[in-house]
């Protein structure tokens, strides 16, 4: 059964530290992986997407990696700054027809002053 | 551009009413997903359009819920009968021609569904 679990569930952190998010997916076959961020009351965002060849993209102060030898992706934030409080969803894609779209259960991240 | 547009942005209706949700997708997107969100079961994908076709509607719950899409820049999800359950935040999502369920999905603001 396709899986995609993240963790941790939820993450404390003060403003200006960094942090890591991780995701361990069992979908195959594999097309790519996305990661979202949700701010409360609205939609997700697209924040990266990287496909079997690619191991890192970065998007400002977001780093994204993923290992599909593992089936691992993480989140990294640098510098983290109060509008970074959000909920981050790792979504993998498969890659046939009956292999849509599974996601993962979020990771709620609140960064404090 | 205005995004992918969502009406209405909340709903409150009574158990047994008929409930419609509209979406509007971003000009030129040829591919639209409605999802539906809980605290319980996080994000789901219900249903996913490709040049209005419904191409995969297999997280559509039960056949109280059907999504039409009669032409490029405009679908709705209906619900007849609501039930509690049925309350959740219901998003549409857009994506560019030819990328399917490939590609970056551009999400609208989402319909906040309560029934009574």
């Amino acid at each position: 059964k396709n899986q995609v679990e993240q963790s941790p569930q939820s993450l404390i952190i003060l403003e200006g530290k960094n942090c890591t998010l991780q995701c361990n997916y069992t979908v195959s076959p594999f097309s790519n992986l996305r990661w979202y961020k949700q701010d409360t009351g609205r939609g997700p965002v697209s924040l990266t997407i990287m496909t079997f060849s690619e191991n890192t993209k970065s998007n400002g102060r977001y780093t994204a990696t993923l290992d599909a030898d593992t089936k691992q992706s993480s989140l990294h934030i640098t510098a983290s700054q109060l509008s970074d409080s959000a909920s981050y969803i790792c979504v993998v894609t498969g890659d046939n027809a009956g292999n849509m779209l599974t996601f993962g259960g979020g990771t709620r991240l609140m960064v404090k002053p | 551009d205005a995004g992918v547009i969502q009406s209405p942005r909340h709903e409150v209706t009574e158990m047994g009413q008929e409930v419609t949700l509209r979406c509007k997708p971003i000009s030129g997107h040829n591919s639209l997903f409605w999802y539906r969100q809980t605290m319980m079961r996080g994000l789901e994908l219900l249903i996913y359009f490709n040049n209005n076709v419904p191409i995969d509607d297999s997280g559509m719950p039960e056949d109280r819920f059907s999504a039409k899409m009669p032409n490029a820049s405009f679908s709705t999800l209906k619900i007849q009968p609501s039930e509690p359950r049925d309350s959740a935040v219901y998003f549409c999502a857009s994506s560019p021609q030819d990328s399917g369920a490939q590609g970056t999905q551009y999400f609208g603001p989402g319909t906040r569904l309560l029934v009574l």
